[in-house]
């Protein structure tokens, strides 16, 4: 079993719909999880963290994070061309200085 | 200000070449990592540096040799690579290793 995983896509959704990006996670002694933007050619770009199980939301992004089930998710609502990009989950593990990343989940946002 | 600044952006280098890339940081992080990246693939963690020591090395090749000369700064000095070593090499940030970390924006290596 991957330590992280992702739906490899591409996740194509019709512009202004909400996007709803998935990833489950092995080790339940992980603390930390991250989800990051990666444009084709670019580095990955921070989009949000969480560390406590529930809702996070930041504009149009809303982290969902279920310790119990091992589930970290990501929604976009309101989804524009832009947002067309590999997201990438990360998790860290409790007391350990090394992010895990999954493979990435391509988006299509459709005009 | 969250920004992680990588020199050079794009290196060409011969097998038989030592070149360095560059790294550095103004935000009073505490931890340092580089990342290996090919196409299509997720981001690789090659090493870790924690309050300039390096903690991880996750079995890297002695090819790659990093080095942390302060809290601000990262190398990582490259030595008679093979072609398979091109890829986009990432550095990173974080203000202890367990909070979100922040990227550079990488350097394109291709070793020819």
């Amino acid at each position: 079993q991957k330590e992280v995983e992702q739906n490899s896509g591409p996740l194509s959704v019709p512009e202004g719909a909400i996007a709803s990006l998935n990833c489950t996670y092995s080790d339940r002694g992980s603390q930390s999880f991250f989800w990051y933007r990666q444009y084709s050619g670019k580095s990955p770009e921070l989009i949000m963290s969480i560390y406590s199980n529930g809702d996070k939301e930041d504009g149009r992004f809303t982290a969902q994070l279920n310790k119990a089930s091992q589930y970290v998710s990501l929604l976009i609502r309101d989804s524009q061309p832009s947002d067309s990009a590999t997201y990438l989950c990360a998790v860290n593990k409790r007391g350990y200085q090394k992010v895990t990343f999954g493979t990435g989940t391509k988006l299509q946002v459709i005009p | 200000d969250t920004e992680v600044t990588q020199t050079p952006k794009h290196l060409v280098m011969g097998m038989t070449n030592k070149k360095s890339l560059k790294c550095e940081q103004h935000m009073g992080h505490r931890a340092m990592y580089w990342y290996k990246q090919k196409a299509k693939k997720p981001p690789e963690l090659m090493f870790v540096y924690s309050y300039e020591k390096l903690s991880i090395n996750e079995s890297v090749p002695s090819r790659f040799s990093p080095e942390c000369p302060n809290s601000s700064l990262l190398n990582l000095h490259l030595h008679a690579l093979q072609p398979e070593d091109s890829a986009l090499y990432l550095c990173a940030s974080s203000q202890d290793g367990y909070t979100e970390a922040f990227f550079g924006q990488g350097t394109r290596l291709t070793v020819v």
